[in-house]
């Protein structure tokens, strides 16, 4: 059974850096085939898609935070980690790890999220 | 504000059908076959529900379907049950450059 979990600290001040990791088990996050994603959940808003990492290390990000954000993977941790530099109030958001197949928007196993919040 | 539009709330009584509708755009819905539902009990992880339209994962009960008709997507669960309850989410593929776009979620209740 894969499972996601997402780790990092809860609560992140303004102009600081966001970091959060996604440990992955029962799959290997270097068996190819799949987009490793980052999604957030703004408070009363839908989902927004942040960016995926390839087990080839390729990246691809949300036009509109591809300046503040960064996805990198740790493969002898089987393990992908999110950075978002320069936070503010409105990066404050539950963030999900989700899988879904190279070239699919079909998200078939998530993590079950971590709320963030931006506050001094 | 989501990409795509759904209800913000729906609700039946256990037995009865409901349907959620999503309504994207000629960039989204109306463009691929790509619509997935979630199904999120708060504080767990989100579970897909629906892909492709109208398939559904292994597992995944046959009470739940998916259909589309031009930009807008429809979720519909048959024989409500009290477990039904939770948060609906609609995705969709899109020629933006962003993997997926989503709704912003319809809370059903289960009266």
């Amino acid at each position: 059974q894969v499972q996601l979990r997402e780790s990092g600290p809860g609560l992140v001040k303004p102009s600081q850096t966001l970091s959060l990791t996604c440990t992955v088990s029962g799959a290997s996050i270097r068996g190819g085939n799949y987009y490793w994603s980052w999604i957030r959940h703004h408070p009363g808003e839908g989902l927004e898609w942040i960016g995926y990492i390839y087990y080839s290390g390729d990246t691809h990000y949300s036009p509109s935070l591809r300046s503040r954000v960064s996805i990198s993977l740790d493969t002898s941790k089987n393990r992908f980690s999110l950075r978002l530099t320069s936070v503010t109030a409105a990066d404050t958001a539950t963030y999900y790890c989700a899988r879904s197949y190279s070239g699919s928007s079909t998200f078939d196993y998530w993590g079950q999220g971590t709320l963030v919040t931006v506050s001094s | 504000q989501s990409a795509l539009t759904q209800p913000a709330s729906v609700s039946g009584s256990p037995g009865q059908s409901i349907t959620i509708s999503c309504t994207g755009t000629s960039s989204d819905i109306g463009h691929y076959n790509y619509v997935s539902w979630y199904q999120h009990h708060p504080g767990k992880a989100p579970k897909l529900i629906i892909s492709a339209v109208n398939n559904r994962p292994s597992g995944v009960s046959n009470r739940f379907s998916g259909s589309k008709s031009g930009n807008t997507a429809s979720l519909t669960i048959s024989g409500l049950q009290a477990e039904d309850e939770a948060d609906y989410y609609c995705g969709s593929y899109t020629t933006k450059e962003l993997l997926a776009v989503f709704g912003g979620g319809t809370r059903l209740t289960v009266l």
